[in-house]
């Protein structure tokens, strides 16, 4: 049988509409919501943050919103374009005392489809 | 700039041999760390340093190995690999107290161990 987890929810968006890729946390102690992208073959790329005081923060064409009553993150792309396929993750930065401890989701494709 | 190079980029390795993946860094940072990524399961931590002599481990860290002798150099060592190792390894660093959640990541180093 299929096992759990070896494929990724993939999100399929026209060339030109705006994307928004969804996110729970676990974590109510985390410093950072952090954004990467990874490309086909490559290490991920840092794309926006998050402090966990603050609700939104808009980037070039990203905009990253924080939900802390329900745990929630997402991350709105405007105007997706081809080079916008990749897969995202968000993950937690919590630095207690000071020491980084940064935690993965398990991602999520983006297929622009041109 | 450089950034974050890992070496080597494939190897293939029996069960029982050991190995070690290199991870320089050329951004003078304190932090740096390793991860493992498998299929739909996003990035998972192994090991981390906050700094020359000092490392801590992550969420997976048995079967591995790390010292920090260096600020620039965070090798990770396979003392008797196993086929359960078989990933696609990734190093990270960033500045120690960063007031941001981002991470410099390496291009990976995939590991197949038969």
């Amino acid at each position: 049988g299929e096992s759990v987890g070896l494929h990724l929810p993939t999100l399929s968006v026209q060339e030109g509409d705006n994307s928004i890729i969804n996110c729970a946390y676990s974590n109510s102690a985390s410093d950072y919501f952090i954004w990467y992208k990874q490309e086909s073959g490559k290490g991920p790329q840092f794309i926006i943050d998050i402090r966990s005081n603050m609700d939104k923060r808009q980037g070039q064409r990203v905009t990253v919103l924080l939900n802390k009553t329900v745990k929630h993150l997402s991350l709105q792309i405007a105007a997706t374009q081809p080079g916008d396929s990749a897969v995202y993750f968000c993950a937690e930065n919590h630095q207690p005392g000071g020491y980084q401890k940064v935690t993965f989701g398990t991602g999520t494709k983006l297929q622009v489809i041109p | 700039n450089a950034g974050v190079t890992q070496t080597p980029k494939f190897q293939v390795l029996k069960t029982g041999q050991s190995m070690t993946l290199q991870c320089a860094q050329d951004m003078n940072h304190e932090y740096m760390s390793w991860y493992r990524q498998d299929p739909g399961m996003g990035l998972r931590l192994i090991h981390y340093s906050v700094g020359a002599g000092i490392t801590d481990q992550g969420e997976v860290p048995n079967g591995y190995n790390v010292s920090r002798s260096t600020t620039e150099d965070f090798p990770l060592r396979l003392l008797s690999a196993a086929p359960s190792q078989t990933s696609v390894y990734f190093c990270a660093s960033s500045y120690y107290l960063l007031d941001t959640g981002e991470l410099f990541f390496g291009e990976g180093s995939r590991l197949t161990v038969l």
